[in-house]
């Protein structure tokens, strides 16, 4: 069975910390990994990463893959309160292109 | 700006009735889409694929014959939830990979659709 587990579920910080959020996996037939910014309603799309050890890099955002050890982090420094927000993992699926999420991090960020 | 498109936004409805929810790509021709349902606290749960002009493909557990889709033009997907019960409550969402944009496994998803069932 296909598993997508992140952690922490919930994190409360405030602005100006460095965040860090995990993402680990156990799927069949891995083809790449998508992380998502859920704020009040739709999934926004933030980095697709198909390489191990490859930066993928927007402004304050970072995420790396680390496809051996089957995980992903998603990193956000100097937080803003406007990254409040549920942050969504998910591997794609080759073959079905099928995304199974996880079950995302609550990140609060307070003034 | 937005897109996919869906609607209803909200919808409330007595227990019994069916449903219908719209999914829309708004500039581009969207041959496979996907519906999604998440739950209070819960991620996103795959329901089916819907293909254009075909059947649609069911996730397990999820009843064929109470969520129905339709995808019958490259640009509208629907949804109809059959028999609607007060569990059937929930956020449903649909999503469609924009063509030409396959290698980067971008899906765009439509606002969602909260339906309450009483």
């Amino acid at each position: 069975e296909d598993k997508v587990v992140q952690s922490p579920l919930s994190l409360v910080v405030h602005e100006g910390d460095t965040v860090t959020l995990n993402c680990s996996y156990e799927v069949t037939n891995f083809r790449s990994l998508l992380w998502y910014k859920q704020e009040k309603k739709a999934p926004t799309f933030l980095f697709m990463l198909t390489s191990s050890g490859i930066e993928k890099k927007s402004g304050r955002l970072s995420s790396i893959l680390d496809k051996k050890e089957l995980f992903s982090i998603l990193n956000i420094t100097a937080t803003q309160t406007g990254d409040s927000a549920i942050y969504l993992c998910a591997p794609i699926l080759g073959g079905s292109e099928k995304l199974v999420f996880g079950k995302g991090t609550k990140l609060t960020v307070n003034p | 700006g937005a897109v996919v498109s869906q609607h209803p936004s909200w919808v409330i409805c007595k227990s019994g009735t069916s449903v219908k929810i719209e999914c829309r790509s708004l500039d581009f021709q969207a041959t496979t889409m996907f519906w999604y349902r998440q739950f209070p606290k819960q991620s996103l749960m795959l329901m089916a694929t819907s293909n254009e002009g075909s059947k649609a493909t069911y996730e397990q557990g999820v009843e064929k014959d109470k969520f129905l889709i339709n995808h019958a033009s490259l640009t509208l997907s629907t949804l109809t939830v059959t028999s609607a019960h007060p569990e059937d409550s929930s956020f449903y969402i649909c999503s469609a990979r924009r063509p030409g944009l396959q290698s980067t496994g971008e899906l765009f998803f439509g606002e969602g659709s909260r339906l309450t069932v009483l």
